[in-house]
């Protein structure tokens, strides 16, 4: 079974450009989380999707950042304008079961990104 | 505010013995507890969890203890193996609360762990 891909792995770009990232969850999970780590930091839960609605975005720092999730499979998290302050690694999960006892959210390998 | 605090930003332990990793957290509201281990370059991969309704789960050479009046929580590993040096974080989550509106998790800075052959 193929597990959580994130897509690119890197970005570089300059401030006030956008950046678009993605991610595909495991096959079947309806439960899709974004999170970021920033500087070696902790890391920060940004929002989560059941399916394709917005359960919780209380983590999304600004407007400048947009999630989707259309049709409930892959999701996109666009930087618009991307800042200094956005730079970090940005990971993806995903889970099955939000209800039962063992729900496990399994990451991606992240995109780590660079604002210049 | 850190809810969860991972006081050791290292540690390093001899191949063969115990790796014991602390983590303590403040929001009583807290019922649901994730031990997860980062490689360079890679994601987190979740290792061992707990809920509050118990204070110890073993998995194999992982352990993790949770004392609720103490707000702590260990993770003990016997024996340690080089392939163990990692980055472990500390998770926790508020399922009861959150019952029906996402089940976000909130993160340690994690605890560097090298183990010594």
């Amino acid at each position: 079974e193929a597990g959580v891909t994130q897509f690119p792995s890197h970005s570089v770009i300059e401030k006030g450009q956008t950046v678009t990232l993605r991610c595909d969850p495991i096959s079947g999970h309806d439960n899709l989380y974004w999170y970021r780590r920033v500087m070696g930091k902790e890391i920060k839960f940004l929002l989560h999707f059941v399916k394709e609605s917005k359960q919780d975005e209380s983590g999304m720092p600004n407007n400048r950042f947009l999630a989707e999730r259309t049709g409930g499979t892959y999701s996109t998290l666009k930087v618009q304008p991307a800042e200094l302050e956005d730079s970090g690694v940005y990971f993806c999960a995903s889970s099955q079961d939000l209800y039962g006892p063992t729900e496990t959210q399994y990451f991606g390998p992240g995109t780590r990104l660079l604002v210049l | 505010d850190q809810q969860v605090k991972q006081n050791s930003p290292s540690l390093s332990v001899q191949e063969g013995r115990i790796s014991i990793l602390n983590c303590d957290y403040t929001n009583s509201m807290f019922d649901y507890f994730l031990w997860y281990k980062k490689y360079p370059a890679e994601g987190p991969t979740f290792l061992i969890s707990i809920s509050s309704i118990k204070d110890k789960n073993e998995d194999g050479r992982f352990t993790v203890f949770l004392n609720k009046s103490a707000k702590h929580l260990s993770l003990h590993i016997v024996p340690s193996q080089p392939g163990d040096s990692a980055v472990y974080f500390c998770a926790a989550s508020a399922r009861l609360k959150a019952w029906g509106n996402g089940n976000k998790l909130v993160f340690g800075a994690g605890t560097i762990l090298r183990v010594k052959s």
